[in-house]
């Protein structure tokens, strides 16, 4: 098992470009999260998604979108990159319901650049 | 504000002593989780504690809950050069169904 994986490692952007940042994750389940990480500020979630066809906001969503596209796959897309979006970002999946808390599995993380 | 807040921000011991870690949160959790990251790679699990659980081990950890104060720790008994890294704390809300916040983390140093 492959587990989380994020593609591209690392990305360099021009203000105003857009890209799509891919997750996939081989481990059947429901629930998968997109995070940024700056330097002392730990993880914030930008968006996430409970399950196959829903998503929801996060803490800070403005400047992404995303898309579950399948139950293993959740992209995330900056449609027009500004220098603030500069960041790490994570994708991460766990299983989740009602109730239910378990521990969420984190990918490598991209790391992006916006001049 | 972060919802978890871990202190000290920055530990430095040596091999063989221990290191604790404290977190500290704001509002009613469900459950409470650790996470270690080492330099440049993803967070990967440690423990979870749930909101009705006092103490957990797993192998050399060690974490309390006291949701009376709020708080919780992350004890890491006899120490390695390997658990250099740096190590969050992450509150499942009550309101937050089934998402995590996460704190600023601790770095931890462990020196041989």
């Amino acid at each position: 098992n492959a587990g989380v994986t994020q593609t591209p490692k690392f990305q360099v952007l021009k203000t105003g470009q857009s890209m799509t940042l891919q997750c996939a994750q081989d481990m059947n389940h429901n629930s998968m999260y997109w995070y940024r990480q700056d330097p002392g500020m730990g993880l914030r979630l930008i968006y996430y998604s409970a399950s196959e066809g829903t998503t929801d906001k996060g803490e800070v969503p403005n400047g992404y979108n995303v898309s579950r596209l399948n139950k293993r796959e959740f992209s995330l897309r900056l449609e027009s990159a500004a220098p603030s979006q500069t960041s790490v970002y994570f994708c991460a999946s766990s299983y989740s319901g009602s109730g239910v808390y378990n521990e969420q599995f984190f990918g490598p993380g991209t790391r992006l650049t916006v001049l | 504000s972060q919802q978890g807040e871990e202190d000290p921000q920055a530990l430095s011991i040596q091999e063989g002593e221990n290191a604790t870690m404290n977190c500290s949160y704001k509002t009613s959790i469900n459950n409470l989780q650790w996470y270690r990251q080492n330099s440049g790679r993803g967070l990967v699990h440690l423990i979870l504690i749930r909101s009705n659980e006092r103490e957990k081990h797993s192998g050399r950890l060690r974490v309390t809950l006291d949701t009376s104060k709020k708080s919780s720790s992350l004890l890491i008994t006899a120490s390695r050069a390997a658990d250099t890294a740096s190590y969050f704390c992450a509150t499942g809300l009550v309101e937050y169904g089934n998402k995590l916040v996460f704190g600023a983390g601790t770095i931890l140093r462990v020196k041989s």
